[in-house]
């Protein structure tokens, strides 16, 4: 099972948007509604921003939103804040077939 | 609040068995409804998953890793554990255990709670 492709960094200035995108295949992110969002500071664990595709669990902020077209899923996050600066990865179910969750590469978003 | 703590040797010579036990706590791991995880992140690169298991002891592991894995639970402890033999520097990296949550039609799809990871580095 390959990894779901990111971009490896994105940028912004505070206030303004940044989209990450995350591509998969018919397999996974184009099979099901099951992409998840993960924000990983440094040295930390990652924290779940967004799970089946476009929702938001309880206490993560409205400025952070995501979509599927496809076999590829993005993450909105706007308003950019300092503390958004982190790496965020994608995931998917990829069914029973192989391994059934599969992650993104990864993309470093700097907040200039 | 549901917390998880991974606990376990932080160095384990090549061809050895690594060992580490996931210690949940604010939630009970006998009262189902959620699968127990395990993750890895090599330094530097992103997340593996590694496998779960239910509290009734079914297990699904990651297929590319599957001949090395072991995930038991011991619900009397509210603990689950990860056993991954035979190991070698590649599987130097930081393990997370992990509770996979919104679940719909008897899977799971988000890992909703983390424990805060544990660096294993596989050296003589």
């Amino acid at each position: 099972q390959s990894a779901l492709t990111q971009p490896p960094s994105a940028s912004g200035s505070p206030g303004q948007s940044v989209t990450i995108s995350c591509t998969g295949t018919s397999s996974d992110v184009g099979g099901y509604n099951y992409v998840s969002w993960y924000q990983q500071h440094p040295g930390k664990a990652p924290k779940l921003m967004i799970y089946e595709v476009s929702k938001r669990p309880s206490g993560v902020p409205d400025r952070f939103s995501g979509s599927k077209s496809g076999n590829t899923a993005s993450l909105t996050v706007s308003g950019l804040q300092a503390e958004d600066e982190a790496d965020y990865y994608c995931s998917s179910y990829a069914g029973s077939n192989n391994s059934p969750y599969v992650f993104g590469t990864g993309t470093k978003v700097t907040v200039l | 609040q549901v917390q998880l703590q991974e606990s376990g040797p932080g160095l384990v010579k090549p061809s050895q068995t690594l060992s580490l036990t996931c210690t949940v706590s604010g939630g009970s791991i006998s009262s189902g409804g959620y699968y127990w995880s395990w993750i890895r992140q090599h330094p530097g690169k992103g997340l593996e998953w590694i496998g779960y298991i239910y509290y009734s002891g079914s297990t699904y592991y990651n297929p590319s890793l599957k001949s090395r894995v072991t995930i038991s639970v011991d619900t009397s402890k509210n603990q689950f554990s990860l056993k991954l033999s035979s190991v070698t520097a590649a599987d130097t990296a930081v393990y997370y255990c992990a509770r996979l949550g919104y679940c719909s039609g008897g899977s799971c799809y988000s890992f909703d709670y983390w424990g805060q990871g544990t660096l294993v580095t596989v050296s003589s």
